[in-house]
């Protein structure tokens, strides 16, 4: 199975502030990787996938970045609704894997 | 509008069998995978397998495999998971997800809201 490493598991930030998470894979997933942002008590919703293509209705402060194993999702200007677990998630084969979440809480 | 619409909420003893739905609308059932997606209690995300509606090819995680059954009825756009004996282990919040796949792009683009399964003696 592809394994995935997501750093850091938690963070705590301000609004207003940049944040990165970064993901990576035990091997090389090509463009293969979804980011997905899971508010509490809530689904989990697809922010960007395939390293960097930004979902339907996604504000534009979200961008991903990559490069086959080493994925970087970014918030440029945190805002008070982005409070929530994100996981990173590869589909260039099955099984598919989720990393293990990264907590964004604030500061 | 695309919408999964899932069963509600099961509280189940162990040993006893159980199966919960994930009705579809707004677009070709048939045509897309649908996945279903394992959330222990405060724990990640889990993939436990997909099914192709219009043929019933499924897919399983080796961590699932023989423990559930992904299956679907496209006359009525609705899949399913199936336990045949419950474990308290089995309580989590399970999704179902449409799979969105193409020439370089592979996702899961629409959620469902849920079940909750909760397994006590």
């Amino acid at each position: 199975d592809i394994q995935l490493t997501q750093s850091p598991s938690s963070l705590s930030a301000s609004v207003g502030d940049r944040v990165t998470i970064t993901c990576r894979a035990s091997q090389n997933i090509r463009t293969y990787l979804n980011w997905y942002q899971q508010i509490p008590g809530e689904a989990p919703k697809v922010l960007i996938h395939s390293e960097f293509h930004l979902q339907s209705g996604v504000p534009s402060r979200f961008s991903g970045t990559g490069s086959g194993t080493d994925f970087t999702l970014t918030i440029s200007g945190l805002q008070p609704e982005d409070f929530a677990t994100y996981y990173c998630q590869q589909s260039s084969a099955t099984p598919w894997t989720f990393g293990q979440g990264t907590r964004v809480e604030i500061k | 509008e695309v919408q999964l619409v899932q069963s509600g909420t099961e509280v189940k003893k162990p040993g006893e069998s159980q199966k919960i739905s994930c009705k579809a609308s707004g677009y070709n059932f048939s045509r897309h995978w649908i996945a279903w997606v394992r959330q222990m209690p405060g724990k990640g995300l889990e993939w436990m397998g997909f099914i192709y509606p219009g043929d019933s090819d499924t897919r399983y995680s080796p961590s699932f495999q023989g423990q559930v059954t992904i299956s679907a009825d496209k006359s009525i756009n609705t899949a399913y998971l199936q336990w045949n004996s419950l474990k308290a282990s089995d309580t989590a919040i399970y999704y179902c997800a449409r799979r969105h796949s193409g020439a370089y792009y592979d996702y899961m683009d629409v959620w469902g809201k849920g079940t909750t399964v909760i397994v006590s003696s």
